[in-house]
């Protein structure tokens, strides 16, 4: 049991141009996930937190307008890199939270290579 | 704030080895702790958590007490396999957001 898939597991796109990114809890639902960022030999780094039904919270740092979070179902939540370049190719990794007490679990990543 | 502290890597041991890997955090409160693994290239997997002092996560072979009088939830294992090493993060959790460590690189040679 809880499972979290990402789609897609790696991406390289020109920059300039948006990815989107999936992240699906299969079997369970989840009223929050989270989305992190992880450089490489790093800690993760959390960006934002994606709450159904409403507006993510983004941590201090994290330009909204540029990473767009959409969470539509209790199953679904979305990071959309908009205009990418570069400096945003990395590896995100989305969580799903479940449980009592509460815990969090990840999916595989999403391998974002910005040309 | 809180925050968790690892011991620095990497980690480099013999296959059957004992291993310790230690994590002390500061919160305030009563945090939940876990210790997640990253293989090469993949996300994190829970390993083993802990909810309340004196609680013993397991999972796998590896254990860890939840120590409030020391503020730490160290990792161990008995007798390492290869197949053990990957990167190892110590987090606590608060107010459902989770702080990690920087994570210890682990290594297990044949």
């Amino acid at each position: 049991g809880a499972v979290v898939s990402q789609h897609p597991s790696w991406v390289i796109c020109k920059s300039g141009t948006s990815v989107k990114i999936e992240c699906r809890s299969l079997d369970f639902q989840a009223t929050t996930m989270f989305w992190y960022r992880q450089f490489p030999k790093q800690s993760l780094m959390l960006m934002a937190t994606s709450n159904e039904g409403s507006k993510a919270t983004y941590e201090q740092g994290v330009e909204k307008d540029k990473f767009l979070i959409n969470h539509a179902s209790l199953t679904l939540s979305t990071l959309t890199v908009t205009s990418a370049h570069p400096e945003d190719s990395s590896f995100y990794i989305c969580s799903a939270v479940s449980g009592v007490p509460e815990t969090q679990y990840f999916g595989p990543g999403t391998r974002l290579l910005v040309l | 704030g809180n925050s968790v502290t690892q011991m620095e890597g990497p980690v480099t041991l013999s296959e059957e080895a004992f291993l310790t890997i230690n994590c002390t955090y500061t919160a305030t409160g009563y945090p939940s702790l876990f210790w997640y693994v990253q293989y090469p290239g993949e996300g994190l997997q829970l390993l083993l958590k802990a909810t309340k002092a004196d609680d013993k996560g397991s999972n796998k072979g590896f254990e860890a007490t939840y120590r409030k009088e020391t503020t730490s939830f160290h990792l161990e294992k008995g007798s390492v396999q290869v197949s053990d090493s990957a990167v190892y993060f110590c987090a606590l959790q608060g107010a459902q957001k989770l702080v990690f460590g920087q994570g210890t690189r682990l290594t297990i040679n044949p």
